[in-house]
């Protein structure tokens, strides 16, 4: 079946500029994370969605980041003001559900350069 | 969650059995060992769980020390393919904040031909 998928694969901006990065989580997936990976670094946590709640934003770095989820589906990761340490893989994950422990599916990522 | 220590490198040959340990020895009894890869320029992948005792898949089989100290991932024939750093996670199975997925350095497997 089909995986998840984020979009764009790839993105570069200038600094100062919004972006705007998207996940498409498995179907019937009730929990969505978001994730970030910056070269030869492990995963940061940024933010945990149970179905269009946010349950755990704590991970987001600044205000400049933001992200919603709509329909228990689609979920947008939004950087405002993008600066250069904001350059790295964006990687979104899904699971059937965030509050027993399951193996979370991951994107290919969103490789973000800044500028 | 408990801290995992893992080699950094590892070198197999194509259809060998790979085996990389890891080690746990601060594991408490309701942690489970999970065991994700990361191939280059692609998202973590999943491979296999489990808490005490052995547990195998399609993709491999865990064996877990009878003290939970230590485990070792099994990818009992190894392809080019299997090139990849594998990452070893100890971890609550249910409740609290355990959704966050903490990778450390992981294991850089490297399958020649």
């Amino acid at each position: 079946g089909a995986g998840v998928s984020q979009s764009p694969s790839n993105k570069v901006t200038e600094k100062g500029k919004d972006v705007e990065l998207r996940c498409d989580p498995i179907s019937g997936h009730t929990a969505l994370y978001w994730y970030r990976q910056r070269l030869g670094q492990g995963l940061e946590f940024l933010i945990y969605f149970q179905g269009n709640s946010a349950p755990d934003k704590s991970g987001l770095p600044s205000d400049r980041f933001s992200a919603e989820r709509t329909g228990e589906s689609v979920s947008t990761l939004t950087i405002q003001r993008t600066q250069q340490e904001d350059s790295a893989v964006y990687l979104c994950a899904s699971s059937r559900s965030g509050r027993a422990f399951g193996e979370q599916y991951f994107g290919p990522g969103t490789r973000l350069t800044v500028t | 969650d408990a801290k995992t220590t893992q080699p950094p490198s590892m070198d197999c040959a194509e259809g060998r059995a790979a085996n990389l340990p890891c080690n746990h020895s601060t594991i408490s009894g309701n942690e489970y060992v999970y065991w994700y890869r990361q191939i280059h320029s692609q998202g973590p992948q999943y491979i296999i769980h489990g808490l005490k005792n052995n547990e195998t898949n399609e993709m491999a089989s865990l064996i877990i020390t009878e003290d939970r100290k230590s485990s070792t991932l099994i990818l009992p024939h190894a392809t080019l393919r299997d090139t990849a750093v594998y990452y070893c996670i100890v971890r609550v199975n249910s409740g609290g904040s355990n959704y966050k997925l903490t990778f450390g350095k992981g294991t850089l497997l490297t399958v020649n031909p």
